[in-house]
């Protein structure tokens, strides 16, 4: 069965710092999307960025990136010059199109607090 | 451009009753979602509609069922509540096969009392 798995619970970062959160999975399907969303406590799932398994580049999208080693299974997301409206919950989250048609399954999640 | 509509936003219900959770998908999305987020958690896969019918199902028990209409909105329905089926249940819409990315509503926050 594939698993998602994000390994730190919670994290403290200074206001203007980069913070990375990391993200695990275990499959043997070939074929995958990766996506990270944030979640404020308003609950809405905010989409903020895509890799696709086959894709050659590491994503980028504006302060965020995407650090994905295949070979290790990991697709860490970056976030460049934190802010205060940075803090939430953010979740790592994959479809394995083969396996699962295309539902999402997601990591445990990391709930990050940005200080000023 | 209006995103997934999910309503009501909170509601209260007791053990044994039954609930009905409303989602409206984003505009040119055919595809409806349904994830249950317990608290401090991360969202688990209840059931996926398209077509107005049910695709894939999570580990949900039958309790759990769904509907998917012709404009493509789609309903949640929980039968016997649990105290357990206290959550927060999100709604998300895409194009089938997922090309388009996931939109997620806001979601529908229930306890069950």
């Amino acid at each position: 069965a594939q698993k998602i798995t994000q390994t730190q619970p919670g994290m403290f970062v200074q206001e203007k710092e980069a913070v990375t959160l990391d993200c695990t999975y275990d499959t043997s399907d070939p074929s995958y999307g990766l996506f990270w969303y944030k979640q404020p406590s308003s609950g809405e799932m905010i989409f903020l960025i895509y890799q696709g398994s086959y894709d050659q580049q590491n994503a980028t999208e504006g302060r965020y990136s995407l650090n994905f080693q295949k070979a290790r299974k990991s697709a860490n997301l970056v976030i460049s010059a934190s802010q205060l409206g940075d803090s939430a919950m953010y979740f790592c989250a994959m479809t394995f199109y083969k396996a699962a048609g295309n539902k999402l399954t997601f990591g445990g999640g990391t709930r990050v607090l940005v200080k000023p | 451009d209006a995103g997934v509509t999910q309503s009501p936003t909170h509601l209260i219900k007791t053990r044994g009753q039954q609930v009905t959770l409303r989602c409206s998908p984003k505009s040119g999305h055919d595809t409806v979602s349904w994830y249950q987020q317990a608290l401090g958690q991360g969202p688990q896969f209840i059931f996926q509609y398209y077509e107005e019918e049910e695709r894939q199902r999570g580990n949900f028990p039958d309790r759990f069922s769904g509907h998917q209409f012709p404009n493509y909105s789609s309903e949640l329905n929980v039968n016997a509540l649990l105290l357990g089926d206290s959550a927060l249940y999100l709604c998300a819409s895409s194009l089938v096969g997922g090309a388009d990315g996931y939109t997620f509503g806001s979601g529908t926050r229930l306890t069950v009392v």
